[in-house]
């Protein structure tokens, strides 16, 4: 079974308007870590934001935020008010207490201006 | 400052030939790891290493090889056996010791075509 699924490929967004990718994960640990990163098209990965399983509040960075729904395993990233260079690949990863990752197959993002 | 430094940033294999993508780090990290990644997809894991000398395989090691003698440093070496190794590769750097909250640092990336 796979452990992080995205299951957008592609997503397309208006300036200034707000975009939620969405993120579904799977693991038996009660410990957990969650990670979005964005990789624009020079191919640097980024890392953006981070869920921890245990944490109550949903993470926020800026214009990026996380809905974390713990019972549906889900980790959705939301980002507001969309700007042209947020047109990129997002990923959602997960660490385990293995210590490994696991990342999802990714969503691209175009913003539309 | 601290980081991930990969090279080269573009490399070119003959047929028959074996190639060492190199991936150093001055973050003081533990586990390294290393991913392809083929057009419009996603990262996969070829092997990974949480301490000196010690390295693990990942989903699709087959044709590649690592070694980890030094902490700083995580070469790659595509070998003559991966039939298909036109792809983009990255390495990653995390702290083990640190919890799980520790994030994947990335190098930016050796693309490999063959010729």
């Amino acid at each position: 079974a796979q452990k992080i699924t995205q299951t957008q490929p592609g997503m397309f967004v208006q300036e200034k308007e707000a975009v939620t990718l969405d993120c579904t994960y799977d693991t038996s640990d009660p410990s957990y870590g969650l990670f979005w990163y964005k990789q624009p098209s020079s191919g640097e990965m980024i890392f953006l934001i981070y869920q921890g399983s245990y944490d109550q509040q949903n993470a926020t960075e800026g214009r990026y935020s996380l809905n974390f729904q713990k019972a549906r395993k889900s980790a959705n990233l939301v980002i507001s008010a969309s700007q042209l260079g947020d047109s990129a690949m997002y990923f959602c990863a997960m660490r385990e207490v293995s210590q490994q990752f696991y990342f999802g197959t990714g969503t691209s993002l175009t913003v539309i201006p | 400052d601290g980081g991930i430094t990969q090279s080269p940033k573009y490399l070119f294999r003959k047929e028959g030939q074996n190639v060492t993508l190199s991936c150093e780090q001055n973050l003081n990290h533990d586990a390294m790891y290393w991913y392809r990644q083929d057009p419009g997809q996603g990262l996969r894991l070829i092997y990974y290493s949480q301490i000196v000398n010690d390295f693990q395989k990942g989903d699709i090691a087959e044709g590649y090889s690592v070694s980890r003698e030094k902490k700083e440093s995580f070469p790659l070496t595509v070998t003559s056996a991966q039939k298909n190794p036109t792809a983009f590769y990255l390495c990653a750097s995390s702290n083990y010791q640190g919890g799980l909250n520790q994030p994947q640092h990335f190098g930016d990336g050796t693309r490999l075509s063959i010729l």
